[in-house]
């Protein structure tokens, strides 16, 4: 069974830092390539970063709204991606969703984790 | 970026027939894909490739599309489809989301 384990949200002060981690299993996950979308408080979906793997030389991909600032990884020992966010803004403040599909360059999204929270807020 | 539009609401009644409709400000080809989201739940995928059935999705749901305008139709409706549906396409980059369509079962 694919699962997919977002963990490392929270309550962040504007200007600060917090790193997510997926956890997978279920799928061969050095061959995936992941994707992070989140959905803000107005429930609008919005595709934040990608990462292709070995044989795409883990390509990565931003959103021009957290470009410089989100850093988005993975550690296929550990079947686990991760996104790095720096510099958080108040319009962060959403659902983050570790998501992966089985059709590869179709980017559609068949497998979603169950979401965590990232508020930024003083 | 490519923007998807969708009507913000429905409400029909059981066992009728609903279409959700999802425009495009430019063509996507065939790269669209449509997604029930139910309150509290993360977003799950119907249809891909405009008219592909995911597997394990009801019969009752199907896509249809191309170029910039695009359909998801669920015939009969039933009381559990209460949902928020949305699109999204990756023929253009980055891959964007339509607002979402927030269906009502009378």
């Amino acid at each position: 069974e694919v699962q997919l384990v977002e963990t490392g949200g929270g309550l962040v002060q504007p200007g600060k830092s917090l790193k997510l981690t997926c956890a997978t299993s279920g799928f061969t996950f050095s061959n995936a390539w992941m994707h992070w979308v989140r959905q803000s408080p107005e429930k609008q979906l919005e595709w934040v970063a990608q990462i292709k793997a070995k044989s795409n030389n883990y390509a990565t991909y931003y959103a021009e709204s957290v470009k410089g600032r989100f850093t988005i990884s993975r550690d296929d020992s550990k079947s686990s991606v991760y996104l790095q966010m720096n510099s958080l803004k108040e319009e962060d403040t959403a659902i983050y969703y570790c998501t992966w599909g089985t059709m590869g360059i179709t980017m559609a999204f068949d497998y979603w984790g169950q979401g965590v929270m990232v508020t930024v807020s003083s | 970026d490519t923007v998807l539009t969708q009507s913000p609401a429905l409400a029909v009644s059981p066992g009728e027939r609903v279409t959700i409709s999802c425009r495009a400000s430019e063509s996507v080809s065939t790269l669209m894909h449509w997604y029930q989201q139910k309150p509290g739940q993360q977003p799950t995928l119907l249809i891909y490739l405009a008219s592909n059935l995911e597997s394990g999705v009801p019969a009752r749901f199907s896509g249809s599309g191309s170029g910039t305008d695009f359909t998801l139709t669920i015939d009969p409706v039933e009381a559990d489809d209460t949902a928020t549906y949305y699109c999204q396409q990756s023929w253009n980059d980055p891959l964007t989301f339509g607002s979402g369509t927030k269906l009502e079962i009378k």
